[in-house]
């Protein structure tokens, strides 16, 4: 059973670009949250997509946007990049939307990290 | 706003020395305490949930437990595979910091 699978998994950008980070959720899942983590720091909450729409949305300026697909694939789109958004970027796949609850998480994957210079 | 605190922000281990590592938490709404295991460059690891007061968790040397204000994850005879970064979050509905909302982690060495 696949879990979380993100791509790529490390990109370096310059100040200004455009980046698109991909995440397929585990199977079964349909809900996809995006977390960012700088180093040393716990993930931060990005936002939360479930059936193609954003459902909640963490502290992020509206360079953060996202996408959901029909298949529950998601993306997260970064514009006008800055030195500061370099950071681990976490996908974590859950069921139910909001309204999840599991004795077993919120499955992550391993992330993609960026680097901005 | 909720907030998620873990104490020591790092702890170095020898083989075998037992300890705690502690997670204190203000939140509103709480639905369940998630602890998890990072690797250096690597996503979170699901280790336990726990859900009520009182409740515990084992998984070979870890021990989870709960409190209404804090959780600790007991880790006894660790060895080197052991090291890693354990985070703690809590699991609530709605809200702008989303559902799950995490400490900063405490960074575990263990020495042979």
């Amino acid at each position: 059973d696949a879990g979380v699978t993100q791509s790529p998994t490390h990109l370096i950008k310059t100040r200004g670009q455009q980046v698109t980070l991909r995440c397929s959720p585990k199977s079964g899942h349909d809900t996809v949250s995006w977390y960012q983590q700088a180093l040393g720091q716990g993930p931060q909450f990005i936002f939360q997509y479930y059936e193609e729409e954003e459902r909640q949305r963490g502290n992020f300026p509206d360079r953060f946007s996202g996408h959901q697909f029909p298949n529950y694939s998601s993306e997260l789109n970064v514009n006008a990049l800055l030195l500061g958004d370099s950071a681990l970027y976490l996908c974590a796949s859950s069921r139910g939307g909001t309204g999840y609850q599991s004795n077993y998480g919120y499955t992550f994957g391993s992330g993609t990290r960026l680097t901005v210079v | 706003e909720d907030q998620v605190t873990q104490s020591p922000e790092a702890l170095r281990l020898q083989e075998g020395e037992s300890s705690s590592l502690n997670c204190s938490y203000t939140v509103s709404g709480l639905r369940g305490l998630f602890w998890y295991r990072q690797d250096p460059g690597k996503g979170p690891e699901f280790l336990f949930t726990l859900y009520s007061a009182g409740e515990e968790k084992e998984k070979e040397r870890l021990k989870a437990t709960l409190t209404k204000k804090e959780s600790f994850l007991h880790i006894t005879a660790p060895k080197p595979e052991d090291s890693a970064t354990y985070l703690c979050a809590v699991h609530k509905y709605g809200g702008s910091q989303g559902n799950l909302i995490f400490g900063k982690g405490t960074k575990l060495s263990v020495k042979p």
